[in-house]
């Protein structure tokens, strides 16, 4: 089965740093979503990009996240100024043209100190 | 907007006993149902899904049927084995491409 891959698979990083998260998501899939799991909480939707913007965004999404597709393969979640709740899992996840289902990556564990 | 209410967990079962974790959903036209697991320190498989009214979804002896009727997908297995130990999450899709919304969670530990 395709996969999506996510880097790297945990992060630390001091509060107030910058942090980028990486993915590939299949190849020839065409949206690409963000998710954030707080550690034993629900996988909640932070946004959804599709034609190089973005389709819709959470309240979660605020102007310390941004997201962006630098190469046409890569698709990256940057986060400019981490707080501690900050700290979670985050999902990549894409979806092809039929959009049967979405494909989720590994995550990344972010941690915040 | 939709949304997704699944049981609460812990859910504790001995090897071999039956398994229903209950979910139930709210959206708008005619959602995908999917249950999703999450096994330890691992990222979110896709275990079965059902794309309409009355379908079955099933994978590794897991079903659960699309019930429009209930808005309903509960999750069932007639045998669940220690290696099932893990977190389900009951979740839909509006259709599309519309973001995926999932439930709480509900984590299964079998004992031998």
């Amino acid at each position: 089965e395709p996969e999506v891959t996510q880097t790297p698979s945990h992060q630390v990083t001091q509060m107030g740093q910058e942090v980028i998260l990486r993915c590939v998501p299949i190849s020839n899939h065409l949206y690409f979503y963000w998710y954030r799991q707080i550690l034993g909480q629900k996988v909640e939707f932070l946004v959804s990009f599709y034609n190089n913007e973005i389709s819709e965004k959470s309240e979660i999404f605020d102007d310390q996240f941004s997201v962006e597709r630098p190469d046409g393969s890569n698709f990256t979640l940057k986060i400019r100024s981490t707080k501690l709740e900050d700290s979670a899992m985050y999902f990549c996840a894409s979806t092809d043209r039929g959009a049967f289902r979405a494909f989720f990556g590994q995550g990344t564990r972010l941690t915040v100190v | 907007g939709d949304s997704v209410t699944q049981m609460e967990g812990p859910v504790t079962l001995s090897e071999e006993a039956c398994l229903t974790i209950n979910c139930t959903y709210t959206a708008t036209g005619y959602p995908s149902l999917f249950w999703y697991v999450q096994y330890p320190g691992e990222g979110l498989q896709l275990l079965l899904k059902a794309t309409k009214a009355d379908d079955k979804g099933s994978n590794k002896g897991f079903e659960a049927t699309y019930r429009k009727e209930t808005t309903s997908f509960h999750l069932e297995k007639g045998s669940v084995q220690v290696s099932d130990s893990a977190v389900y999450f009951c979740a839909l899709n509006s259709g599309g491409y519309q973001k995926v919304t999932f439930g709480t969670g509900t984590k299964l530990q079998v004992i031998p």
